[in-house]
């Protein structure tokens, strides 16, 4: 059965103090991995896909990196704005389009 | 900007009404999706739809029905609300991978 782990569940960081979220994998074969992030009473927003081991994504203070088993999500130097709920998210080549989640890691940064 | 629009935020609805939740995108996405988010379950699909007229289950559909006459249109209906049904409703839409979702409806049934 396909599964998405995802680790801490919560993560309270300082601002300025680097830190990595954790999405594990276990898929019969994997199209895409994809992040989001959430913030309270809204819909998820698009962060990044990738596709294959040794890709890398960035945006801003996010980087995301994928190997065959589990991707993370780096946050460098965070800012308050950063605090929010990370989801990542699995599509399997036999899942026809569908998308199945990890429970999110909620991360707060203090000033 | 992908811009996919819900037609409430908020909703307050009494137990045995029919419920329709609408959701848009201007984006000429063939694919659409319904989820619902609860606190402790995560994200759950309801029913998605990868063309006009078609529809397939998701990992939830009971007590939900859905309609996509047009598509950019993509609609959830509840037949007969009921209390467990009260939760964040998502709607996404996806042009082949990545999804992307609109501001979400919470739906509270009383």
């Amino acid at each position: 059965e396909d599964q998405v782990t995802q680790s801490p569940e919560a993560l309270r960081l300082q601002e300025g103090e680097s830190s990595s979220l954790n999405c594990s994998y276990t898929v019969s074969g994997l199209r895409g991995l994809f992040w989001y992030r959430q913030d309270p009473g809204k819909g998820p927003e698009f962060l990044f896909t990738l596709y294959s081991a040794g890709e890398e994504k960035e945006k801003e203070r996010l980087k995301a990196t994928l190997t065959k088993k589990e991707s993370f999500l780096h946050i460098t130097a965070p800012k308050p704005e950063d605090s929010a709920t990370y989801l990542c998210a699995v599509q399997t080549t036999d899942s026809w389009g569908k998308l199945q989640f990890g429970a999110g890691t909620q991360v707060v940064v203090t000033p | 900007d992908v811009k996919v629009t819900q037609s409430s935020r908020y909703l307050v609805k009494r137990t045995g009404e029919k419920v329709f939740l609408e959701c848009v995108q201007d984006m000429d996405h063939e694919n659409m999706f319904w989820y619902r988010q609860d606190p402790g379950l995560g994200l759950r699909l309801i029913y998605f739809s990868y063309d006009v007229k078609m529809k397939e289950k998701g990992d939830i559909p009971e007590g939900y029905s859905v309609s996509r006459e047009k598509k950019e249109r993509f609609s959830l209906i509840l037949e007969s609300a009921s209390t467990n049904q009260t939760s964040m409703y998502l709607c996404a839409s996806s042009p082949r991978y990545e999804q992307y979702f609109g501001p979400g409806t919470r739906l509270t049934v009383t």
